[in-house]
């Protein structure tokens, strides 16, 4: 059964870069079957879906943070990465990095979740 | 982007209630629908994924219908364990976006 584990600072100042990982275990990021995706929720408010990637490296990512953004494979290592540069406190959230299984048309819904990493951006 | 209005905000129920939870999209979404239960403290569990189709593993009291642009999740017979916040996700359009969740809370 697939795991996904998220890892990354706690703590970051705003300006700064924020990096997160998804550790993928029982499953491969190398599969075609699957989009890798990173959802966020603000603090006390609903969720954001972030972007998501796909093997080999087609990327979707939402307009609101498209200039921010950038998610990444690291096959060696079967994870996938989150870059999100100017942070502000606007950013301070708990993201998840979800698992979305291929449909017809391109990604489905996310069907398994990462327990979530809390992000603060503060100085 | 599409909007997800969903309704209620919250809702009292209690045990052994029938719960139902709606989400209405601004456009057309097709049946690209799911319905998401979490926790606090923890990651959101899918309920429902292609608008009426239940998850492997969860209770057959839940059930989803709906398509276009108006859906439906109801709860048959509401459980203790079935106190938490609902959300739906439509992703049938860039970018995809939720509503902003029901919380069911205990009468």
């Amino acid at each position: 059964q697939v795991q996904l584990q998220e890892s990354g600072p706690g703590l970051v100042k705003p300006s700064q870069t924020l990096s997160l990982t998804c550790a993928v275990s029982g499953g491969s990021i190398t599969s075609t079957d699957y989009y890798w995706t990173w959802i966020r929720q603000l603090p006390g408010k609903g969720l954001e879906w972030i972007g998501y990637i796909y093997f080999p490296g087609g990327t979707y990512y939402n307009p609101s943070l498209d200039s921010r953004l950038t998610i990444s494979l690291d096959t060696s290592n079967n994870q996938f990465s989150l870059s999100l540069t100017s942070l502000t406190a606007a950013d301070t959230a708990v993201y998840f990095c979800t698992r979305c299984p291929r449909g017809y048309f391109g990604p489905g819904s996310m069907d398994v979740w990462g327990q979530g990493t809390t992000v603060t951006v503060s100085s | 982007d599409i909007q997800m209005t969903q309704s209620p905000s919250s809702l009292s129920a209690s045990v052994g209630d029938r719960v139902t939870i709606t989400c209405r999209a601004s456009q057309g979404i097709r049946n690209d629908l799911a319905w998401y239960q979490q926790k606090p403290g923890k990651a959101p569990q899918r309920l429902i994924y292609a608008a009426s189709t239940l998850q492997s593993g969860v209770p057959s009291r839940f059930s989803g219908s709906g398509s276009g642009t108006d859906f439906t999740l109801t709860i048959s017979s509401l459980q203790p364990e079935d106190f938490a916040t609902y959300y739906c996700l439509q992703h049938g359009t860039y970018p995809w976006t939720f509503g902003q969740g029901t919380k069911v809370e205990i009468k």
